[in-house]
């Protein structure tokens, strides 16, 4: 059974840093792998999707990165800013390919 | 204009009752999903469902009931609430499966059984 991991539960750092996001998962046979992101009272919505052949996607200050043979990802957020306060979950594709196992999530806070 | 929106947005009931929860989406998806994300915030599939038909059904009490009328709506009906079904519900739709699609949660649902 699919497994996925966040590590740290929380994060705060100080406007302007850089920072890495973790993710693992037990299982590498994944079809592909979101990071999304959920603002408190708000819904999840889908940051980075990366598929099980690729090994990163990028979106503006945001690149994730895929090593399925470790069972790993990273979020990378560069010139961290308040803005990107949020919760950050990871979630892989199962076979089966219409569900997907969640992380707890880290909940990220950025200090002006 | 929302894509996937679900009413209530809050709920708050006592034991026993009978409570619904409305999910639709205006994408043209055609799967659509019903999440738990419980106290300790991990979110687990309950039920998903592909032009109508049920897909996924995780290990749920039989008391939670989806209904899709159409390709647009997936309802979650729960009998007999329970204490421990406290939780936010979110709904979500996709097209197709998620091999190469992203999928979309509507804003959540935050039920309160006391």
């Amino acid at each position: 059974k699919q497994e996925v991991t966040q590590i740290p539960a929380a994060l705060s750092v100080p406007e302007g840093e850089n920072l890495v996001l973790n993710c693992s998962f037990t299982d590498s046979a994944i079809y592909n792998l979101q990071w999304f992101r959920q603002d408190p009272g708000k819904g999840l919505t889908s940051l980075l999707l990366i598929q099980s052949s690729q090994r990163e996607q990028t979106s503006g200050r945001l690149n994730a990165s895929l090593d399925k043979s470790s069972g790993r990802s990273t979020l990378y957020i560069a010139a961290s800013q308040p803005g990107d306060s949020a919760t950050y979950l990871c979630a892989v594709g199962t076979p089966g390919s219409y569900q997907l196992t969640f992380g707890k999530g880290t909940k990220l806070s950025v200090i002006p | 204009d929302t894509a996937v929106s679900q009413t209530p947005k809050y709920l708050v009931t006592q034991m026993g009752n009978d409570k619904s929860i409305k999910c639709e989406q205006n994408l043209g998806h055609d799967t659509m999903y019903w999440y738990k994300q419980d106290s300790k915030k991990f979110l687990k599939i309950m039920f998903s469902y592909n032009n109508k038909e049920l897909i996924i059904n995780e290990t749920v009490p039989n008391r939670f009931s989806p209904k899709s009328p159409d390709k647009a709506h997936l309802n979650l009906h729960i009998n007999s609430l329970e204490l421990g079904d406290s939780a936010v519900y979110f709904c979500a739709s996709s097209q197709g499966s998620l091999l190469r699609n992203t999928i979309y949660f509507g804003e959540g649902s935050w039920l309160t059984v006391v």
